[in-house]
């Protein structure tokens, strides 16, 4: 069936860069999105990346797409204290479906 | 612009009563949805509407009813709580299904226990 995995926890120093990965299993996946959740928070569209593309940039984010190994991945460069949050990994399916993944808890120590 | 708004932001149930969580949106948004979120697991769906006076099921829809009387509005409601729906619930709307028109803008949650 239609599955979106994440790692659960990440722990960056402030000013490293962080890698959140994602894998997902339907291989007509339209759309691939990253969303945010602060604490106490609804989620939150980060940045998305279209299934054609292999990659997209957006100021301190960078969205790499591999579709062949169905492989996505955000990196926050010069992450910051501000950026802990839980980061949702979701898919928009070829049956007009979201699926979202776990979550991804990033920690940022100072 | 108040986006979507969910009214309660947290409630304690006793096992068997019931309760309405409410979801108002002010987008003008056709696509509405429910969803839980549980420690471990992703946001997993529960009712959908697609428009004023329609829902449908989602991923998990047992135990809980919807109805969309008014395009802004979306409840939720269970009518007799156990202790397996002790969940955080968000409610998010979209202003459609493809591509980008389907951003779904989600409100803050309301943190619910059942005992």
């Amino acid at each position: 069936g239609e599955d979106v995995e994440q790692s659960l926890f990440l722990s960056v120093r402030e000013g490293d860069s962080s890698v959140i990965n994602c894998t997902y299993t339907d291989s007509s996946s339209t759309y691939l999105y990253w969303y945010k959740q602060e604490p106490g928070a609804g989620l939150q569209l980060l940045t998305y990346i279209f299934s054609n593309m292999d990659m997209k940039q957006d100021q301190r984010l960078t969205v790499l797409l591999n579709k062949k190994d169905k492989h996505l991945s955000l990196r926050i460069a010069d992450t910051q204290t501000g950026d802990s949050a839980i980061y949702f990994c979701a898919e928009r399916t070829g049956g007009f479906k979201t699926i979202f993944g776990a979550g991804t808890r990033l920690f940022v120590k100072a | 612009n108040a986006g979507v708004t969910q009214t309660p932001k947290f409630r304690v149930l006793k096992t068997g009563q019931s309760m309405t969580l409410l979801c108002a949106q002010d987008m003008n948004h056709e696509y509405m949805y429910w969803y839980r979120q549980d420690p471990g697991m992703g946001l997993r769906l529960i009712h959908y509407s697609v428009g004023e006076g329609t829902t449908a099921k989602g991923e998990v829809p047992d135990g809980y009813n919807v109805s969309r009387l008014k395009k802004q509005n979306f409840l939720l409601g269970l009518e007799s709580a156990a202790p397996s729906q002790t969940s955080v619930y968000f409610c998010a709307s979209s202003y459609g299904l493809a591509g980008l028109y389907n951003e779904q803008f989600f409100g803050p949650g309301t943190r619910l226990t059942v005992l």
